[in-house]
């Protein structure tokens, strides 16, 4: 079946920008996670989505970061007011009823 | 708060031969989970093999196994028969057990082993 897709695969914005980064996840996986994976460094944990509502929001770094599952399903993770600093890969992972969790090929975003 | 170190920025082995790459942790919890994961230069991070805190028995998955020395906090992993195909980036990554029987929490990794596996 198919696995996490995230879209776009590489996002370039100028400084002070809104993005938005797509996440599905596996079909039928109740658990979305985000994370931030700055160049030769480990992912950091962002955010995760038990369904609908965030169960965990603490990795999140400030108000700039938002992110929604409205159905439970796709996740939109939402940078508002972008900066150079945010420049990272943004992973996202899902999981059902296991503690292994399914990551997506990121997304790249450049802030300029 | 949990925190993971892997203090070998880069490991290098012959195809075919044996690498161990290191892995220690910090964490005041007594239930927990540990991973290794894979991430090749196309990004996309792939599950090596885990280990449940409580069992004592180290992991094993084919040519992957563990070596968990819990009161050491150390988790390091061995990779027989070295393959070109396991060149990658390697994460150490610690969960902590979640509350109310589900199986779902936030990963914590460590700053990566880049193996290299030459000819």
């Amino acid at each position: 079946g198919a696995g996490v897709s995230q879209t776009p695969s590489n996002k370039v914005t100028e400084k002070g920008k809104y993005v938005e980064l797509r996440c599905d996840p596996i079909s039928g996986h109740t658990a979305l996670y985000w994370y931030r994976q700055s160049l030769g460094q480990g992912p950091e944990f962002l955010i995760y989505f038990q369904g609908t509502g965030a169960a965990d929001d603490s990795g999140l770094p400030n108000d700039r970061f938002f992110a929604v599952r409205p159905e439970g399903s796709v996740s939109t993770l939402k940078i508002q007011r972008t900066e150079r600093g945010d420049s990272a890969v943004y992973l996202c992972a899902s999981s059902r009823d296991t503690n292994e969790q399914f990551f997506g090929p990121g997304t790249r975003l450049t802030v300029l | 708060a949990q925190t993971v170190t892997q203090s070998q920025p880069e490991m290098s082995v012959q195809e075919a031969e044996t690498v161990t790459l290191s892995c220690t942790y910090d964490t005041s919890e007594s239930n927990y989970y540990l991973f290794w994961y894979k991430q090749p230069p196309s990004r996309q991070m792939i599950l090596v093999i885990r280990q449940e805190a409580y069992k004592q028995q180290n992991a094993t998955e084919n040519r992957f196994s563990v070596n968990f020395q819990k009161a050491a906090k150390s988790f390091s992993l061995k990779i027989s028969d070295s393959q070109l195909g396991d060149t990658a980036m390697y994460f150490c990554a610690f969960m902590k057990s979640p509350a109310g029987g589900t199986s779902y929490g936030k990963l914590t990794f460590g700053q990566g082993t880049i193996l290299t596996v030459h000819p």
